[in-house]
């Protein structure tokens, strides 16, 4: 079975530029998340879809950051304008009925 | 909301010897508990599922306790080989929530 696939694995932007990540989930899964990954913050949730619909938008992350999910099996996280603070692993889950949460390998971004 | 902490953030303990995590959460309606490994430059990956309803649970190389009235979820590594160095992750969620609440992470490292 494939698992949620994530690409790219790295992205290298300059500071001010715009980058889209993307996940495709587990087949058959209906909730969708996005997360931040950083030694400092640990695991914060960005976005979080609930059979294509936008559930959470991860409250102080929605000024440059905007996930969307056209289908139920492909979503993307842009970043707009990206900044240096936003270098960090993103991760994508994906889980049946908010049940078990399996992880992409995550996009490590560097902003510089 | 639900707290979790996770304890201790770095540990190091010799081959062969057994390492123990723990978290302990607040909320006493929390009913799915999870352990996730996680390697250098890789994924989550899930060790363990557990329901509220069981106390032990027994997988290749662990024991997990779940003692519901401390509200205390442990990982124990019976015998430690370099293979599980990594960073070990709990996260708890109540039913159906979509609110997946991690620990900060343990850091374990296993000396040959």
């Amino acid at each position: 079975d494939a698992g949620v696939t994530q690409t790219p694995r790295h992205e290298v932007a300059e500071k001010g530029q715009t980058i889209i990540l993307k996940c495709e989930p587990v087949s058959g899964h209906n909730d969708l998340f996005w997360y931040r990954q950083t030694k400092i913050q640990g695991l914060e949730l960005l976005s979080y879809f609930r059979s294509k619909s936008l559930m959470e938008d991860g409250g102080a992350f929605k000024d440059r950051f905007k996930a969307e999910m056209l289908n139920s099996s492909f979503s993307t996280l842009k970043i707009q304008p990206t900044e240096p603070k936003d270098s960090a692993v993103y991760l994508c889950a994906s889980s049946f009925s908010a049940e078990t949460l399996y992880f992409g390998s995550g996009t490590r971004l560097t902003v510089l | 909301g639900e707290q979790v902490e996770q304890r201790p953030p770095h540990l190091s303990v010799r081959e062969g010897d057994s390492a123990v995590i723990t978290c302990t959460y607040t909320d006493p309606n929390s009913y799915y508990f999870f352990w996730y490994k996680q390697e250098p430059g890789a994924s989550l990956q899930l060790l363990m599922k557990v329901f509220s309803s069981t106390e032990i649970n027994e997988g290749q190389g662990f024991t997990v306790l779940l003692n519901k009235k401390d509200k205390r979820l442990s990982l124990n590594l019976t015998a430690a080989h370099p293979g599980d160095s990594a960073a070990y992750f709990c996260a708890v969620s109540d039913t159906g929530n979509y609110k997946y609440v991690f620990g900060a992470g343990t850091r374990l490292k296993v000396i040959a």
